[in-house]
């Protein structure tokens, strides 16, 4: 069964820095990997979709990367900002039975 | 931009009772999918639906759930008896169709709050 785990569970660090935030995974058999938002009362949205045979993908100032074969994935965030506060999900995509997700990441980027 | 709707916001009910939750999809994809997160924990999946039948289902997913398509346009899921472990958020999502669905991102509701008392 596919374990997805995510480091650290919180992080909080003032508005300008970069930061990264770790996934790892049990299953390399994947069909891609996505990084989720979610906002306290709102939906899940999906940031960043690496399909199972890409390395990384790019999306403003967000940067995913995936390394199947060591069950790794990381999300970079470049000069953060006080609204990228949310929790992150790391997101495994395995077929028609839905996705796995891992517990998340709740960032706090203070002003 | 389209998105996914949920209908309650939050819904509220005694043990034992039956309850509905509703989602609107977004109207040109073709698979739909709930799942759960009780407070504190991971984000579960349910079930995934397509052509009107049940595609895959998890564990989770007993006698004690449905899901259901009664038009064009509302995917339901019912809890017959609901117990005091159902309180959770429930989220609706769904994706365009493709050969894969997989390779889709799929497009989740804001969620249904459900209190079980």
């Amino acid at each position: 069964k596919q374990e997805v785990t995510q480091i650290p569970a919180a992080l909080s660090v003032p508005e300008g820095e970069n930061l990264v935030l770790n996934c790892s995974f049990t299953d390399s058999a994947i069909y891609n990997l996505q990084w989720f938002r979610q906002d306290p009362g709102k939906g899940l949205t999906s940031l960043l979709l690496i399909q199972s045979s890409q390395r990384e993908q790019t999306s403003g100032r967000l940067n995913a990367s995936l390394d199947k074969s060591s069950g790794r994935s990381t999300l970079y965030i470049a000069a953060s900002q006080p609204g990228d506060s949310a929790t992150y999900l790391c997101v495994l995509g395995g077929g028609a039975d839905g996705l796995t997700f891992g517990k998340g990441t709740h960032l706090i980027i203070q002003p | 931009e389209p998105e996914v709707t949920q209908t309650p916001s939050h819904q509220v009910t005694q043990m034992g009772q039956e309850v509905i939750l509703r989602c609107v999809p977004i109207s040109n994809h073709l698979y739909f999918y709930w799942y759960r997160q009780i407070l504190g924990q991971k984000v579960e999946f349910l079930v995934s639906f397509y052509n009107n039948e049940i595609s895959e289902k998890s564990e989770i997913f007993d006698d004690q759930f449905s899901v259901e398509r009664p038009d064009g346009s509302n995917f339901t899921l019912k809890i017959r008896s609901t117990k005091l472990e159902d309180s959770a958020m429930y989220f609706c999502a769904s994706t365009p169709w493709t050969v894969q669905p997989s390779t889709d991102t799929q497009y989740f509701g804001p969620g249904t709050r459900l209190t079980v008392l």
